[in-house]
């Protein structure tokens, strides 16, 4: 597509519940990233992605959570027994080529996950 | 580890004012530098990016910025700020040692009052 898209754009979940939040990067683009932006806070890395592997996963912040990606395409980020300090915005990006940042990322709208 | 940081987390200043804002990092190699901003409702979009040459970057909307090695600063600047420049800032660094990730300062939100 012409963009990155994320789906759900918000996603309101109970506490203890699993959600599952999706990024369809832009056709072409090897490498995805998944980050945080919580309240106030800055972006956290999450994990990435070069093709369906994940070279990276250092800053997924606990075994709830976990991603896959598919096809070398669309990727999904799932957090597991949700937690209320997981409410953050998820943000994917995608990059031409394996050096994603000497590209730079073009970034999806978020998700707004809530967890109450 | 990498780390960067922005000295300034709110800025308010009026239309026709300079604006520059902070950015360091912490990292001794070859660095690539950016500059991302997210207006109000939307995406973080790309403002500017530094990989080698003229220290001296200029991007969209009349920004530059300026890579100063000896004090692993990347600040950003523009002479005369608009109402349409709200926006929070992000500076972020890709080192060659962390691979291909981007690690970003926690940013600056700046409002431009008319």
């Amino acid at each position: 597509g012409a963009g990155v898209s994320q789906s759900p754009s918000n996603k309101v979940t109970e506490k203890g519940k699993d959600v599952e939040l999706r990024c369809d990067p832009i056709s072409g683009h090897t490498a995805l990233y998944w980050y945080r932006q919580s309240l106030g806070q800055g972006l956290e890395f999450l994990i990435y992605f070069q093709g369906n592997s994940a070279p990276d996963k250092s800053g997924l912040p606990s075994d709830r959570f976990s991603a896959e990606r598919t096809g070398g395409s669309v990727s999904t980020l799932t957090i597991q027994r949700t937690q209320q300090e997981d409410s953050a915005v998820y943000l994917c990006a995608s990059s031409l080529g394996g050096a994603g940042g000497n590209y730079g990322y073009t970034f999806g709208s978020g998700t707004r996950l809530t967890v109450v | 580890a990498q780390s960067v940081s922005q000295h300034n987390h709110h800025v308010i200043l009026s239309e026709a004012a300079s604006l520059e804002l902070g950015c360091n990092y912490s990292y001794g190699g070859t660095v690539n530098l950016f500059w991302y901003v997210q207006y109000p409702g939307q995406h973080l979009q790309l403002l500017l990016k530094y990989f080698s040459g003229d220290p001296l970057v200029k991007g969209i909307k009349g920004f530059e910025a300026e890579f100063i090695k000896s004090k692993f600063s990347f600040n950003l600047r523009k002479p005369s700020v608009q109402w349409s420049d709200t926006a929070e800032y992000f500076c972020a660094v890709n080192a060659g040692a962390a691979g291909n990730k981007l690690t970003f300062g926690g940013g600056t939100r700046v409002l431009v009052k008319p």
